[in-house]
């Protein structure tokens, strides 16, 4: 079975700022995908990015980039100019390519705040 | 763009009632998925349907059961609540491109 780990769970960066939050998982499997998800207080579950794990180049959507280290086992997301709106809860998420409509298996969260 | 639909957003039980959650996924996406997420958790995949048919099992209860109608919609059952039911139940689609999109969740709250 496959298991994720983030290892922080509460980070807080300046707004305008960049921060990292950290994710490494443990899987036997050669190809997969992992993702990023966003979950404010709203409590809705927004996909940020995603990448493919035959995929060499990082995954970039507009300020948020990741740094997958497939060998490492580690997929970091950066997060560039913090904004007030960034603050939430962030999920890693893996996800197995050899079935579709497998469920995802999430890391514990990291808190992220953003001081004004 | 449209987005998944579940209903109802809130739902109040008492102790061995049942409730039915129901999704509605984005048009043409024909793969939906159940989670289960506790105050302050990680969400756990419950179950999944591709095309009609249950396609992948998590920690889904034997109390619960769920099923995918010909309108791609899905129910989730839950029978014989227990206050540890109490959590935000998201439903989730997808177009079997690896992205799966949630809806706003149900919170059950069980009294």
């Amino acid at each position: 079975a496959q298991t994720v780990t983030q290892s922080q769970p509460e980070m807080s960066v300046q707004e305008a700022e960049t921060v990292t939050l950290s994710c490494t998982y443990d899987t036997s499997e050669s190809d997969y995908y992992l993702f990023w998800y966003k979950q404010p207080p709203s409590r809705q579950m927004i996909l940020v990015i995603r990448q493919e794990a035959y995929k060499q180049q990082n995954a970039t959507e507009n300020r948020f980039s990741v740094n997958f280290q497939k060998a490492a086992k580690s997929f970091s997301l950066k997060i560039s100019d913090s904004q007030l709106g960034d603050a939430a809860m962030y999920f890693c998420a893996y996800h197995s390519s050899g079935g579709g409509a497998d469920g995802l298996t999430f890391g514990k969260g990291t808190h992220l705040i953003i001081q004004p | 763009a449209a987005g998944v639909i579940q209903s109802p957003r809130h739902l109040i039980k008492e102790k061995r009632e049942t409730a039915t959650l129901k999704c509605y996924p984005i048009p043409r996406h024909d793969t939906v998925y159940w989670y289960q997420q506790g105050p302050g958790q990680d969400p756990q995949f419950l179950i999944s349907f591709y095309e009609k048919m249950q396609s992948d099992k998590g920690s889904i209860p034997d109390r619960f059961s769920a099923q995918q109608f010909s309108d791609y919609h899905s129910e989730l059952n839950m029978s014989s609540l227990e206050l540890g039911d109490s959590a935000l139940y998201f439903c989730a689609s997808s177009s079997r491109v690896h992205e799966q999109y949630f809806g706003p969740g149900t919170r059950l709250t069980v009294t």
